[in-house]
C-alpha cells in the first residue's frame, strides 16, 4: 500500500463544474504539497499547507491532520485546468517528500 | 527571476550508451534534488544535495548512476550504461533549505532508451 493515496486516478469534467481531488496518507507529516503537472511540462507547486485551508484564485486546498486527509477543490473548472494533480507529503521517518501517483484531470469545453 | 533550468529537454539514446543531464537551480537555493518519474507515477527521489554534499542518495542505483554538484550550484546526473528501463522523465528541483521548504521543479529531461 502506498503511503500517499489519491482519488480518483482519472477525472473527466465539463467546463464550469466543481472538482474535488482527494489525498489520504498513512505517515506522520509536517507539511503537504499540492502540485500541478501539465503534459510535457514541469511541476508547479500550488499549495503547501500543514493545517486548515488555503485559497488561491479558483483553487482551494484543505487538510485534516487528525484524519490524515487533504482535498484540492477547483471551482468553475476550465479546460486549461487539465493536468495531473499530485499530492506530496513531507513525512515518514526521513522527512522526505513522498509523492502520490497523481490524478489526471481532463476538463472538456 | 529564472526558474530551475534543465537540459536537454529530450534525449533519445541506444541502450548501453552513456547519457548526462544538467540542472541549474534557482540562485541562492542550497538544496538540490534529482527525481525520476516513470509514466503514470509520481516522482521518485534519486539524490538530494545540501550545497555540494550528497545527503541522501539511498535511492540512486550506484552501479550505473552518478551525480555531482562540485561547486554547490549546478549539478549533473549521469547514467552509464543506460538500460531500457531507464526511460523516464528526470526532474531537478531546488529549495532554499531542507525541512518542509517549497521545492521548485524544472521542466525535466525526457529520456528514451531504445
Amino acid at each position: 500500500k502506498n503511503e500517499v493515496e489519491q482519488s480518483p486516478q482519472n477525472l473527466t469534467a465539463q467546463e464550469g463544474e466543481f472538482i474535488t481531488i482527494n489525498c489520504s496518507y498513512s505517515v506522520g507529516i509536517s507539511a503537504l504539497h499540492w502540485l500541478q503537472q501539465h503534459p510535457g511540462g514541469g511541476i508547479v507547486s500550488l499549495f503547501m499547507l500543514s493545517s486548515g485551508k488555503k485559497k488561491h484564485g479558483r483553487l482551494i486546498a484543505t487538510i485534516n491532520i487528525q484524519e490524515k486527509h487533504s482535498s484540492l477543490h477547483i471551482t468553475a473548472s476550465h479546460p486549461r485546468d487539465s493536468a495531473v494533480y499530485i499530492c506530496a507529503v513531507y513525512g515518514g521517518a526521513t522527512n522526505k517528500l513522498i509523492f502520490g501517483t497523481g490524478t489526471l484531470l481532463a476538463v472538456q469545453p | 527571476e529564472a526558474g530551475v533550468v534543465q537540459s536537454p529537454r529530450y534525449k533519445i539514446i541506444e541502450k548501453k550508451q552513456p547519457v548526462a543531464f544538467w540542472c541549474n537551480p534557482i540562485s541562492g537555493h542550497n538544496t538540490l534534488y534529482w527525481y525520476r518519474q516513470n509514466l503514470g507515477q509520481g516522482p521518485e527521489l534519486l539524490i538530494r544535495y545540501e550545497n555540494e554534499e550528497a545527503v541522501d542518495d539511498s535511492q540512486l542505483p550506484k552501479d550505473r548512476f552518478s551525480a555531482e554538484r562540485l561547486k554547490g550550484v549546478d549539478s549533473t546526473l549521469k547514467i552509464q550504461p543506460a538500460e531500457l528501463g531507464d526511460s523516464a522523465v528526470y526532474l531537478c528541483a531546488s529549495s532554499l533549505g531542507l525541512a518542509t521548504q517549497t521545492q521548485y521543479f524544472g521542466p525535466g529531461t525526457r529520456l528514451l532508451v531504445l
